[in-house]
């Protein structure tokens, strides 16, 4: 059974504006950990966010937010007033088990990713 | 302080030929994560070790695969008699273990082609 799930291949946003990247993920762990990273064509892993099953809040970086809604058991990602620079692949992953409230570091599981694009 | 190291970053085999990957993990951390990226997928974990130790290797090949980390020099994941299906994106991650820091650095990947 597929453990994380990103419905949308690909998606377009005009600059600007903000843009939801979903994901849903599968787990009967309690304890857990949601990423997001960021791969632009020039290959490298990016990481953006992360969130602790834990957690009560929702995680935000700058212009990154996660929507956590753990009885959905889902992990959207929302960028802010999208930049040309946001064209890249997305990608949801999640880790299970351990002390992940409180770190630690386990293997990760990820989606197939989601195909970003801005628009000037 | 020097992020995780990968090299080479572009390696191109012939079928049958071996392959030798690199990854030098950041100051100060000890655990290495291998994951491979096959085309338009996403990244699929390989193995994970410790120092002289392979914790899980449940995403390792049975066949041609190994990987080790040893006391002193990088981790190295090596694949033997390699196919054209071995194409693909092998990306080496580290991590400190730490309680407080729970992300997994990512190297810049290797790209492996095999013609």
């Amino acid at each position: 059974a597929q453990k994380i799930t990103q419905t949308q291949p690909g998606m377009f946003v005009q600059e600007k504006e903000a843009v939801t990247l979903d994901c849903t993920y599968d787990t009967s762990d309690q304890s857990y950990g949601l990423f997001w990273y960021k791969q632009p064509s020039s290959g490298e892993m990016i990481f953006l966010i992360y969130q602790g099953s834990y957690d009560e809040q929702n995680a935000t970086e700058g212009r990154y937010s996660l929507n956590f809604q753990k009885a959905r058991k889902s992990a959207n990602l929302v960028i802010s007033a999208s930049q040309l620079g946001d064209s890249a692949m997305y990608f949801c992953a999640m880790s299970e088990g351990g002390a992940y409230h409180q770190g630690g570091s386990e293997k990760l599981v990820f989606g197939k990713g989601t195909k970003l694009t801005v628009n000037p | 302080n020097a992020g995780v190291m990968q090299n080479p970053r572009h390696l191109v085999r012939r079928r049958g030929q071996e392959a030798r990957l690199r990854c030098s993990p950041m100051k100060g951390h000890s655990h290495v994560y291998w994951y491979r990226q096959l085309p338009e997928e996403g990244l699929k974990f390989m193995v994970y070790l410790q120092k002289e130790n392979i914790i899980d290797e449940s995403g390792m090949p049975k066949e041609r695969f190994s990987a080790e980390f040893p006391k002193e020099g990088p981790s190295i994941l090596r694949i033997q008699q390699v196919v054209r299906g071995d194409s693909a994106a092998y990306f080496c991650a580290s991590s400190p273990r730490n309680p407080l820091e729970w992300e997994q650095y990512f190297g810049p990947g290797t790209r492996l082609t095999v013609t």
